[in-house]
């Protein structure tokens, strides 16, 4: 089977302070790997992708994801939260370019 | 710049009346994508659009209908609507199929059976 597993419903952080959003896939195959951001309302927005071309990928809003085939994760990070980062984060995985799986979603707060 | 444009924004239907979701897009894109958003399951795909005049099923595609009706359309029909349909819709675009394309998704529908 092939899946992606998102290991926190909800996370919580101070405004200043590192944001971590966990993403795991199983798969026999090197997928493409995203991350998309909904803000509330909103359709979903692009934040980066793994394209295979380099294992750190640096997206827009600073923040940016590792591919570790080893563990078959892409974990998003941020060095320091904002309090417009709130919003619900979602991995996404592509095995054969037809169709995109996404994860159940991590809704992210932020707190002044 | 307008991307990716559903109407409408908002339905409510009785079960068992029918209605077309709307979805158009002014990139130029060959491939279109329909998805279903409930709460703690994500998006899952209903039916998608490769190019122009194709239509395959995606994971959920029991209880609706599509038709790509040029390059710019892709319309999302529930004949029947049952409760199970409450949902919230997101039309999405890309300017291809392939492992590394990029999505762009209209605002929604906000979708309520009765």
């Amino acid at each position: 089977a092939q899946s992606v597993t998102q290991l926190d419903s909800h996370v919580s952080v101070s405004e200043g302070t590192p944001v971590l959003l966990r993403c795991n896939y199983s798969s026999s195959y090197s997928p493409s790997l995203f991350w998309y951001v909904q803000h509330p309302n909103k359709g979903l927005q692009l934040l980066l992708k793994y394209t295979s071309a380099a294992t750190l990928v640096k997206g827009i809003n600073g923040f940016e994801a590792e591919f570790k085939k080893s563990e078959t994760s892409f974990h998003l990070t941020k060095p320091s939260a904002h309090m417009s980062d709130a919003a619900e984060y979602f991995c996404v995985v592509s095995f054969t370019g037809n169709q995109f799986y996404f994860g159940t979603g991590t809704s992210l707060t932020v707190i002044p | 710049n307008a991307g990716v444009t559903q109407t409408p924004k908002f339905q409510v239907l009785k079960t068992g009346q029918s209605m077309t979701l709307q979805c158009a897009q002014d990139m130029n894109h060959n491939s279109m994508y329909w998805y279903r958003q409930d709460p703690g399951m994500g998006l899952r795909l209903i039916y998608y659009s490769a190019s122009e005049g194709t239509t395959d099923k995606g994971e959920v595609p029991n209880g609706y209908n599509v038709s790509r009706l040029n390059k710019r359309e892709f319309s999302l029909r529930l004949e029947s609507a049952a409760p199970s349909q409450t949902s919230v819709y997101f039309c999405a675009s890309s300017e291809n199929t392939g492992l590394f394309e990029k999505l762009f998704f209209g605002s929604g529908t906000q979708l309520s059976v009765l």
